[in-house]
């Protein structure tokens, strides 16, 4: 069974400017989220769909972020313009159906896009 | 809110010495707790979880009891091999948090021959 994927795995951009990341999740798994991790940290939720519907985008920047899962299979988030302090490690991350397995279901990550800005 | 909280590494060790983990939380009701495991350049995976009190997560050698009483979730292992080298994640999912994992600081572990 392929795992969640991820692109680019690395990107570097000058501030200001935009970049976006793709993420497709496991076959049939309904739940989509996207992760922060910064060096050092945790990762912390940026945004969580239902299909492709949003559950939680409460920690979204939403002044400079916005994710889209159009068909509910594959997402994107998208950085317009991006800070300094957006440097960090994008996951994304999927699970079956939060609907049936709810808070006990395990999220199978992908291997994260590495972002600097400059 | 949720939170989660866990020793700071790095921890050190010498191959086949014994590990520890230590992970405690603060939540309401009986969440899920799991420990995910990010080796260099890889995504993280999960290595177990507990669902209800009292439950034994294993895998690998890796154990963890989810302890009620004490809001704890501590990660061992008997004897660590050099391959064992990684950061490890503690993190729980809220009955009222959609699934949402909050994780913990990530401890590093660093196995030497």
């Amino acid at each position: 069974e392929a795992g969640v994927a991820q692109s680019p795995r690395y990107k570097i951009i000058e501030k200001r400017q935009s970049v976006a990341f793709w993420c497709n999740p496991i076959s049939g798994h309904a739940t989509l989220y996207w992760y922060q991790q910064i060096l050092g940290q945790g990762p912390k939720l940026l945004i969580q769909f239902q299909n492709n519907g949003v559950v939680d985008d409460s920690q979204l920047p939403k002044d400079r972020f916005s994710a889209e899962r159009l068909k509910g299979v594959d997402s994107t988030l998208k950085i317009q313009p991006a800070k300094l302090e957006d440097s960090a490690v994008y996951l994304c991350a999927s699970s079956l159906d939060l609907r049936t397995s709810g808070f006990t279901d395990t999220q199978y990550f992908g291997p994260g896009t590495r972002l600097t800005v400059l | 809110g949720d939170s989660v909280t866990q020793m700071e590494g790095p921890v050190t060790l010498s191959e086949e010495a014994f590990l520890t983990i230590n992970c405690t939380y603060t939540a309401t009701g009986y969440p899920s707790l799991f420990w995910y495991v990010q080796y260099p350049g890889e995504g993280l995976q999960l290595l177990l979880k507990a669902t209800k009190a009292d439950d034994k997560g294993s895998n690998k050698g890796f154990e963890a009891t989810y302890r009620k009483e004490t809001t704890s979730f501590h990660l061992e292992k008997g004897s660590v091999q050099v391959s064992d080298s990684a950061v490890y994640f503690c993190a729980l999912s809220g009955y009222d948090s959609w699934g949402k994992l909050q994780f913990g600081a990530g401890t590093q572990v660093v196995v030497t021959p």
